[in-house]
């Protein structure tokens, strides 16, 4: 199976400044039909998760543009700019790439 | 309005059964790949199963295989998770979600049924 792993696992944030998850991949993503199923899942206090971004990078509707991904291969990263109260939560990585689809462990943001 | 909505879980002892529905609206759920996953209590997410349109596709992880049937009614829009030989480590919350979801379609999840195994 793939592994995701994520860093930090905890991330204290200052409202109005920039917050970055890493997640790493144990094999390439690149699936046989050239895309990267690589997405960003945040899950906020008592809520069922929400995706944020899939494909890398294409941020899905009505997420605020605050939250952009990049990476390519086995490394990606989640920038958070201008942290929100709102943004407190637990995000993860998801890989679409191999069966079993696979998660990160989790990156607990919160606002210090 | 997208609803997914689950239902089903409970308390079972060890070595028991239960049987999760999920019903969809507002949506074509017959155009769609499903899935379920869960979250133990306090723990990260773990995709367990996924379904094609058709069900010519069914694919488990490895620690329910044997154990757990995904199944779906297009005509009820509704989605199932037969789960047998129920253990400790089968406690979670389960969630119906578009299998779309890691691939770029769209991602829609339920809220949620609560299944705890416990003599």
């Amino acid at each position: 199976d793939v592994v995701m792993t994520q860093s930090p696992l905890s991330l204290p944030a200052a409202l109005g400044q920039s917050a970055s998850i890493s997640c790493r991949s144990s094999q390439s993503l690149v699936h046989r039909d050239g895309q990267i199923y690589l997405s960003w899942l945040q899950q906020r206090p008592g809520q069922s998760p929400r995706r944020l971004i899939c494909k890398v990078s294409n941020r899905d509707s009505g997420v605020p543009d605050r939250f952009s991904g990049s990476g390519s291969g086995t490394d990606f990263t989640l920038n958070i700019s201008r942290v929100e109260a709102e943004d407190v939560g637990v995000y993860y990585c998801l890989q679409g790439t191999h069966w079993p689809w696979t998660f990160g462990q989790g990156t607990k943001v919160e606002i210090k | 309005e997208v609803q997914l909505v689950e239902s089903g879980g409970g308390l079972v002892q060890p070595g028991g059964s239960l049987r999760l529905s999920c019903v969809a609206s507002g949506f074509s759920f017959r155009n769609y790949g499903m899935s379920w996953v869960r979250q133990a209590p306090g723990k990260g997410l773990e995709w367990v199963a996924h379904i094609n349109q058709d069900q010519s596709d069914r694919w488990y992880v490895d620690s329910v295989k044997g154990r757990f049937t995904i199944s779906r009614d297009n005509a009820k829009n509704s989605l199932y998770l037969q789960v047998n030989t129920l253990r400790g480590e089968d406690t979670a919350v389960y969630y119906c979600a578009t299998s779309g979801t890691v691939r770029g379609d769209k991602a829609y999840w339920g809220q949620g049924t609560l299944v705890t195994v416990s003599p």
